[in-house]
C-alpha cells in the first residue's frame, strides 16, 4: 500500500504571497491531519479533516486554512506569507478521525519564506 | 492541566546497551499511549501503541510497557545500534495527537 505523499517537497515563497500543499493519504484512510514543524520546536497541530470536514483546529491565525476532498486528499493553503511561516509542514493520514489510530506521516513540505 | 511529559530532552548510550525513555502523565488517564519515531527532516513514524490494560509491547528490540499506577510508560530500545539514533515522541492522545519536542537518543559506536 503506497504510502501518505506530499507535494512539492520543497517550496521558497517570498513574504506576503500565498501557497497551497497537497497530501494524498494512505488509501483508505479518510482523516488527514496537518502540522508545523519549526526547527527544534515539537509537531504544532494545525487542523484536522475527516470526511472533508474540519474536525479539529490548533491555535493558528486565521491565514492558515484547509480543505478536503471526496478522495480523501487534502490541501492546506497559507495566505499572506511571514517570515515565521519557514517550517516543515507534514500531513498524517489515519483510518478515522479518533487518535486512538496510529497516524502515518508523509515526508513533508520543506517551506521557506524569504 | 492534562499533560504528559518525556523525561528527558536527550539520551546518550553505547552502542549494545538498552535506551530507556519514559513518558509520565498528569492528571489525565489516558487509555493508551503511542510511540513514534521522528529522523532529522522527516516525518514521524509510527512505531508502537500500547492500551491501558496491557502492562506490555513488542516490536523487535522495541519494548512498551504502560503502568497506570505509576501514570509512566516506558519505552525500551535493547541492543541499541547507531541506527536508532533519532528523536522519540510519546504524544499525549486527547481527540488529536500532540506532540512534544521528544527525547533525542545518540547511540554512539
Amino acid at each position: 500500500k503506497a504510502g501518505v505523499t506530499q507535494t512539492p517537497r520543497y517550496l521558497i515563497k517570498t513574504r506576503g504571497q500565498q501557497v497551497t500543499l497537497s497530501c494524498s493519504p494512505i488509501s483508505g484512510h479518510r482523516s488527514v491531519s496537518w502540522y508545523q514543524q519549526t526547527p527544534g520546536q515539537g509537531l504544532q497541530f494545525l487542523f484536522e479533516y475527516f470526511s472533508e470536514t474540519q474536525r479539529n483546529k490548533g491555535n493558528f491565525p486565521g491565514r492558515f486554512s484547509g480543505r478536503q476532498f471526496s478522495n480523501s486528499r487534502s490541501e492546506m493553503n497559507v495566505s499572506t506569507l511571514e517570515l515565521g511561516d519557514s517550517a516543515l509542514y507534514l500531513c498524517a493520514s489515519s483510518f478515522t478521525g479518533s487518535s486512538i489510530y496510529e497516524q502515518y506521516f508523509g515526508p513533508g513540505t520543506r517551506l521557506t519564506v524569504t | 492541566s492534562q499533560k504528559i511529559e518525556q523525561n528527558s530532552e536527550a539520551l546518550n548510550i553505547q552502542e549494545g546497551k538498552t535506551a530507556t525513555l519514559t513518558c509520565n502523565y498528569t492528571n489525565y488517564s489516558p487509555a493508551y499511549l503511542q510511540w513514534y519515531r521522528q529522523d532529522p527532516g522527516r516525518g514521524p513514524v509510527f512505531l508502537l501503541l500500547i492500551r491501558e490494560n496491557e502492562k506490555e509491547k513488542r516490536k523487535e528490540r522495541l519494548k512498551v510497557t504502560f503502568d497506570t499506577t505509576l501514570k509512566q510508560s516506558l519505552f525500551h530500545i535493547t541492543a541499541s545500534q547507531p541506527a536508532d539514533s533519532a528523536t522519540y515522541l510519546c504524544p499525549y492522545p486527547y481527540y488529536k495527537l500532540s506532540f512534544g519536542a521528544g527525547t533525542t537518543v545518540t547511540v554512539r559506536a
